[in-house]
């Protein structure tokens, strides 16, 4: 089976602070994204890269980046949090552009 | 500019009561459609992926079907455990990302 998971299911942190969010697929997959996900608004893409050391801006990549050094692993970055930016995020990875995806468990960030 | 909607929004079924869900898309060349289940606090889970219009995919009691312009998750005789949010997605012919839905919340009372 396919597993992408995601360092955190919950963190609480404070306003300005630099927040990192882990994910690691043990699939092989090119393609890795970051998604949020808030009520009412779906599931909307921050970022995604198709390649190590690759990354392309999603719809909502303000106040984020993202880093990808190994194939496998995936990392969100809060530079500044802020409680807008409270919400779940959701990691996914797929092998080639017209498969699905497929998600980790989520981590439910707070920031306060 | 890719757009998915779906309905309704939230959905109450008696266990073993049949219905079907919608999904409508917008998408600039239609590279595949995708429905998920997702339990509460938890990822989206694959179910299907449909690529061009009149095809069908079964799974237990769920059916996913396609048309040009929408696809319709048929659920017959749910039960409690079918509750949750389906999501539907679509990816272009262009672009990689998924586009999502907003998803229809089902829940099946025994």
């Amino acid at each position: 089976d396919v597993k992408v998971t995601q360092s955190s299911r919950y963190l609480v942190k404070r306003t300005g602070e630099k927040v990192f969010l882990e994910c690691v697929q043990d699939m092989d997959h090119e393609n890795m994204f970051w998604y949020r996900q808030d009520p009412g608004l779906g599931l909307r893409l921050i970022y995604f890269s198709y390649d190590v050391k690759m990354k392309e801006k999603g719809d909502i990549p303000e106040g984020y980046s993202v880093s990808r050094e190994k194939k496998e692993r995936f990392s969100l970055i809060l530079e500044s949090a802020s409680t807008n930016q409270t919400s779940m995020y959701l990691c996914a990875s797929s092998p080639i552009i017209d498969t699905e995806a497929f998600f980790g468990q989520g981590t439910r960030l707070t920031v306060v | 500019e890719d757009q998915v909607t779906q309905s309704p929004e939230a959905l109450r079924l008696q266990e073993g009561e049949s219905s079907s869900l919608n999904c409508s898309y917008t998408v600039s060349g239609l590279r595949g459609l995708f429905w998920y289940r997702q339990d509460p606090g938890k990822g989206p889970e694959f179910l299907f992926t449909l690529y061009s219009a009149g095809e069908e995919k079964e799974k237990e009691r769920l059916k996913a079907t396609l048309t040009k312009k929408e696809s319709f998750l048929h659920i017959t005789a749910p039960k409690p455990e079918d509750s949750a949010t389906y999501l539907c997605a679509v990816r272009n012919t262009g672009f990689q990302k998924l586009v999502f839905g907003t998803g229809t919340r089902l829940l099946v009372s025994p």
